[in-house]
This record gives structure tokens, C-alpha cells and sequence, in this order.
């Protein structure tokens, strides 16, 4: 049991370039999302799915594409990086979007990206 | 949407106990209260989760008001290794579909000294 898997873990893009962090992970969790985390910020969420076939945004989803066509697997997307998306990008999963008893979130470890 | 308020930053001593409240004022009526740890260049790990009043395990203490539109963590006699950000979460209902966003708060940044 892996968890939730994040590649790659640094990156280094010029600006303009585009490039997609991978996500899996192996609970079969329906809820996954995407934060972003600038130095010394507290996490913000990108983009986030429900199941497979549904996404919908988060709080700073601009300049970004998430698609959902597995349960497993939720990809982001930088179209065309620029210096702002400079941050550490947090691919995380849970059994579902409510806070019950027993349900928590995972978080994979990290992928730090700079666009230069 | 109102999101999480809790303090920016607090400063403690090795030994002492230390208190983190959050402010929730919109929790949906199922949501649970849950406590997130994280250190530096580490994703965030769970640290406690509880619905009302009271609970405890082996790392922290949750007080829950009647209410529920706040939450206190409690970290006994906390050490070194607790310097951490601790974020209090809660799911905000969205008003269509009924899922959950699951938004963190800024997190509060915690400096446990000698």
C-alpha cells in the first residue's frame, strides 16, 4: 500500500513551458484534490475531484487542468508556466469530501517546482 | 463562504501546554473537526478529529463547544519536535451537488524553544 504517489519531486521549468505532475494513489479514495503551497503560506486548493469523470475548482485554479479518468489517477497541468507558479504542489486523497468519523486526508510528499 | 480563523503564529516552552483555537462559524451539520500537522517540506498528517465535545489520543487533546463554531486544540507539554504548522479543517458545503470543498485554513505556525 503506497499511498498517494507524487512525480516528479523537483522540477525546474522555463517560463512558458508546460508540464504535468502525476498523482496515484492506491485506497480507492473517490475525493482527490490538488494544493499548492507558497514559502512560509498555508496550502491552497487548485483543483479537486469527486470520482472519476468529475473535477471542479478550487480557490486558485488559473493556470491549471486536472482531469479524472481513472479513480486512481489525477493529473495537473501547467499549460504554460510562469514564475508566479513557483510553489510546492500537494497531490492529496480521501474516501470522501465529508469530515466523518474515521475519514481523514492523505497527502503525498510533495512536488517542488520552480519556473524560472 | 466564511473559511478557518485561527492565529498566525504562537510561541511556547519545552514543557508547557499550548492551545490552538479555530473559528468555523459555517460547519455543515455532519462535518467532523479535523486537525492537520505539518513540517517543513513534508505534506501535511492527521493529528485528531472530533465532532463535539471532547476527544483525546496519544498526541493532542480537541475541545469542541456546543455549538461547534470553534474548536481548541490542546498539545501537552509540548517538546522541540512539535514546531510544526497546524491547520484545523472543515469541509464547506457548496451549494449545488453537495460536495465539499475541503479548504485549508493559513494554518498556525507554532515555535516550541528550549
Amino acid at each position: 500500500n503506497a499511498g498517494v504517489t507524487q512525480t516528479p519531486k523537483f522540477q525546474v521549468l522555463k517560463t512558458g513551458q508546460s508540464m504535468t505532475l502525476q498523482c496515484a494513489q492506491d485506497m480507492n479514495h473517490e475525493y482527490m484534490s490538488w494544493y499548492r503551497q507558497d514559502p512560509g503560506m498555508g496550502l491552497r486548493l487548485i483543483h479537486y475531484s469527486v470520482g472519476a469523470g468529475i473535477t471542479d475548482q478550487g480557490e486558485v485554479p488559473n493556470g491549471y487542468n486536472v482531469s479524472r479518468s481513472t479513480t486512481e489517477d489525477f493529473p495537473l497541468r501547467l499549460l504554460s508556466a510562469a514564475p508566479s507558479q513557483t510553489s510546492v504542489y500537494f497531490c492529496a486523497s480521501s474516501y470522501s469530501t465529508t469530515l466523518s468519523s474515521g475519514n481523514t486526508i492523505y497527502f503525498g510528499e510533495g512536488s517542488w517546482l520552480t519556473v524560472v | 463562504l466564511a473559511k478557518t480563523t485561527q492565529p498566525i503564529s504562537m510561541d511556547s516552552y519545552e514543557g508547557q501546554e499550548v492551545n490552538i483555537t479555530c473559528s468555523h462559524n459555517n460547519i455543515a451539520t455532519n462535518d467532523y473537526i479535523t486537525w492537520y500537522q505539518q513540517f517543513p517540506s513534508q505534506g501535511p498528517r492527521f493529528i485528531i478529529q472530533g465532532y463535539k465535545t471532547k476527544v483525546t489520543n496519544e498526541v493532542a487533546s480537541l475541545f469542541i463547544p456546543a455549538d461547534r463554531k470553534s474548536s481548541t486544540l490542546s498539545l501537552p507539554r509540548v517538546s522541540l519536535s512539535d514546531t510544526a504548522v497546524y491547520y484545523c479543517l472543515v469541509g464547506l458545503p457548496l451549494f449545488s451537488g453537495g460536495y465539499n470543498k475541503l479548504i485549508f485554513g493559513a494554518g498556525t505556525r507554532l515555535a516550541v524553544h528550549p
